[in-house]
């Protein structure tokens, strides 16, 4: 199985910062990453596909980028609405992994 | 509006028994294989079991749940299930069932889940 590594696990900014998630693949996936939101108590949200293709919906401000190993989800603008947990995903091959999670919070 | 709509959690004793279903509305169910994914309290995601469509037939299982549980669909009705046996306090979970959406250019094809329940709980305890 592809094993999917997040960082850092959990982060907390400013409104209006500009926040950096990076996950990293065991193995090259080419651009077979997906990123998704959770905010408490429901359920993730497909944000980013294809390592940078926004979903429709989804704001702007979210952005993927990367390719092989090394990816990174960025917020250009941090809104208090943004405060979930965010998980990657690879879907290079079967099982679908996911990272373990980063969790963003509001200072 | 795409929905789905997870139902069968409950608690269970180990070793015991569950079957969970999942019912779609507002897409084309038979055109999507579907897969159900589960989050452990306070815990991350764990993909765990996929079906494809009825006529690729095909299915993945985690090895975590390999062998226990056994995913199904039945397309007349609309619906997903997950059958869940030898159960151990490690399955407790909130279990979602979740849509594979995709993105194809050329000959490349990018899977993803665009659609998730809202969950069902499903609590391994004597």
């Amino acid at each position: 199985d592809i094993q999917m590594t997040q960082s850092p696990s959990s982060l907390s900014a400013s409104v209006g910062d500009r926040v950096t998630i990076t996950c990293r693949a065991s193995q090259s996936i080419a651009s077979y990453l997906n990123w998704y939101q959770q905010e408490a108590g429901k359920a993730p949200k497909l944000l980013i596909y294809a390592a940078s293709s926004l979903q429709s919906g989804v704001p702007s401000r979210f952005s993927g980028s990367g390719s092989g190993t090394h990816f990174t989800l960025t917020i250009s603008s941090l809104q208090p609405e943004d405060i979930a947990t965010y998980f990657c995903q690879q879907s290079y091959s079967l099982p679908r992994t996911f990272g373990q999670g980063t969790k963003v919070e509001i200072k | 509006e795409v929905q789905l709509v997870e139902s069968g959690g409950g608690l269970v004793q180990p070793g015991g028994s569950l079957r969970l279903s999942c019912v779609a509305s507002g897409f084309t169910f038979r055109s999507y294989s579907m897969k159900w994914v589960r989050q452990a309290p306070g815990k991350g995601l764990e993909w765990i079991s996929y079906i494809s469509t009825s006529g690729l037939g095909n299915k993945f299982d985690a090895d975590s749940v390999k062998g226990r549980f056994t995913i199904s669909r039945d397309d007349a009705k609309n619906s997903l299930y997950l059958q869940m046996n030898s159960l151990g306090v490690e399955d407790t979970a909130v279990y979602y069932c979740a849509r594979e959406g995709g993105y194809c250019s050329g000959t490349t094809c990018y899977y993803y889940s665009d659609y998730w329940g809202q969950g069902t709980l499903v609590t391994v305890s004597s």
